[in-house]
């Protein structure tokens, strides 16, 4: 089943130790992004990554890294989490600049 | 300051009514506006796209109109059923980067 799989789906942890959330996708897609969701704010676009090696900034990406080692994989790493990144975060893939986007199951994250 | 305005926040329609969401947009770069469906616990869906260079786009019950001089546009569901009861979003692209509208909460009363 074509799919954009993420892990952990809901974590909790403390001010300062860092975390990744994984992202991976089985459709061979070029694209893939994250997004951090918030009420009222809709979904906004924390990195983005057109190929291996190949990342750049979204709107919102402060406190936030990737890495884009392997064409399926796409993790979002927060080195020194902050409770203002409380969030749910939503990994997307799309095969190329004008394809469907497909987004993940979402990971509820709380910083405490 | 966001980049594409979405409205209404929420929206309660009759089944069998039309629905009709707004956004509008300032940055006359984005080449790409695209709709999604969002269920409660789910990723965004999408639903349907449209690109400037066309004005109005329709996929069985749901039409996007689009107008390029006003930098609007919108998403009409006819016929709304209580299964198309979501929270849907608006976005707006140029390139590699996507703007979403704060969305939309749909309910469509049975």
């Amino acid at each position: 089943e074509a799919q954009v799989t993420q892990n952990p789906r809901y974590l909790i942890t403390v001010t300062g130790k860092k975390l990744t959330v994984t992202c991976s996708q089985n459709m061979n897609h070029e694209y893939m992004s994250w997004y951090r969701q918030d009420p009222g704010l809709g979904l906004r676009q924390i990195y983005y990554s057109m190929n291996v090696e190949v990342t750049d900034k979204g709107d919102v990406p402060e406190g936030y890294k990737v890495s884009r080692k392997e064409k399926r994989n796409f993790p979002l790493i927060l080195e020194s989490p902050s409770p203002n990144q409380t969030s749910l975060y939503f990994c997307a893939s799309r095969l190329d600049r004008v394809g469907e986007q497909y987004f993940g199951p979402g990971t509820r994250l709380t910083v405490t | 300051q966001q980049q594409v305005k979405q409205s209404p926040q929420s929206l309660i329609v009759q089944k069998g009514g039309i629905s009709i969401i707004n956004c509008a947009y300032e940055n006359t770069a984005f080449d790409y506006f695209p709709w999604y469906q969002q269920f409660p616990g789910k990723g965004p869906a999408l639903l349907i796209a449209i690109r400037p260079d066309v004005s109005e786009k329709k996929e069985g019950r749901f039409t996007i109109s689009f107008n390029k001089s006003a930098k609007q546009f919108s998403l009409h569901i006819m016929d709304s059923q209580p299964g198309d009861s979501a929270t849907y979003f608006c976005a707006a692209s140029n390139f590699n980067k996507f703007y979403f509208g704060s969305g939309t909460k749909l309910n469509v009363k049975p």
